[in-house]
């Protein structure tokens, strides 16, 4: 099993629609997780981190299931702005950083 | 936006010939990292710094070396290019290594090409 696994995609989601993703890892030990968003032809930058017990910001939510060794994004209301490649971040108790090779997603208007 | 900048921009270069890369940063922030990307592979971690003269290895660390001399800059050196080293790198940049919300920055990328 791969250390960090997500679905390549593309997800072609029309414009106001809800589009979800999952990322999972398979060291039980991972400590951190995080969702970076990169355009094309950019750099990442850190769309948001995710905690224990679930965070929103905005129209984004992140979830941890510890238990089942995934992380989801949930992403309401798309935007065309939206369109994205969104890559998964897990670090390790060894200080292992781990990037996922993303999930690229395309807004439909 | 941090304060990260990354020179050249896109580079073409022999097989054989040395290339280096320069990763600066105004932050002050003591951690950077080279990573390199292509298709089909998530970023992967090259060589990372801790501080000043201390860097260590990462995954993908054969023929790329790393000097850190000054706080600001971290360079990676390709000592003799080849082809498989065609990729876009980026340079990253954090205040500690290890944070459960620890957050890194990222450079622009630069287009390395190896002919």
């Amino acid at each position: 099993r791969k250390e960090v696994e997500q679905d390549p995609g593309p997800f072609n989601v029309p414009e106001g629609a809800t589009v979800a993703f999952n990322c999972t890892y398979s060291n039980s030990a991972s400590q951190s997780f995080f969702w970076y968003r990169q355009d094309c032809r950019k750099e990442p930058k850190l769309l948001m981190s995710v905690y224990s017990s679930g965070n929103e910001d905005g129209r984004f939510t992140a979830q941890l299931n510890r238990a089942s060794q995934y992380i989801s994004l949930l992403i309401r209301d798309s935007k065309l702005s939206d369109s994205a490649t969104y890559l998964c971040v897990v670090t390790t108790r060894d200080d292992k950083i781990i990037f996922g090779k993303g999930t690229r997603l395309h807004i439909l208007p | 936006d941090a304060g990260i900048t990354q020179s050249p921009r896109h580079k073409v270069t022999e097989t054989g010939t040395p290339v280096t890369l320069r990763c600066h940063q105004t932050e002050n922030h003591r951690y950077m990292y080279w990573y390199r990307q292509d298709p089909g592979h998530g970023l992967r971690l090259i060589h990372y710094s801790y501080g000043v003269k201390d860097t260590d290895k990462g995954e993908v660390s054969d023929g790329y070396s790393v000097s850190r001399s000054k706080t600001e800059d971290f360079l990676l050196t390709l000592e003799s290019a080849t082809s498989s080293q065609t990729s876009v790198y980026f340079c990253a940049i954090s205040p500690l290594r290890q944070n459960p919300y620890n957050e890194q920055f990222f450079g622009p990328g630069t287009r390395l090409t190896v002919l």
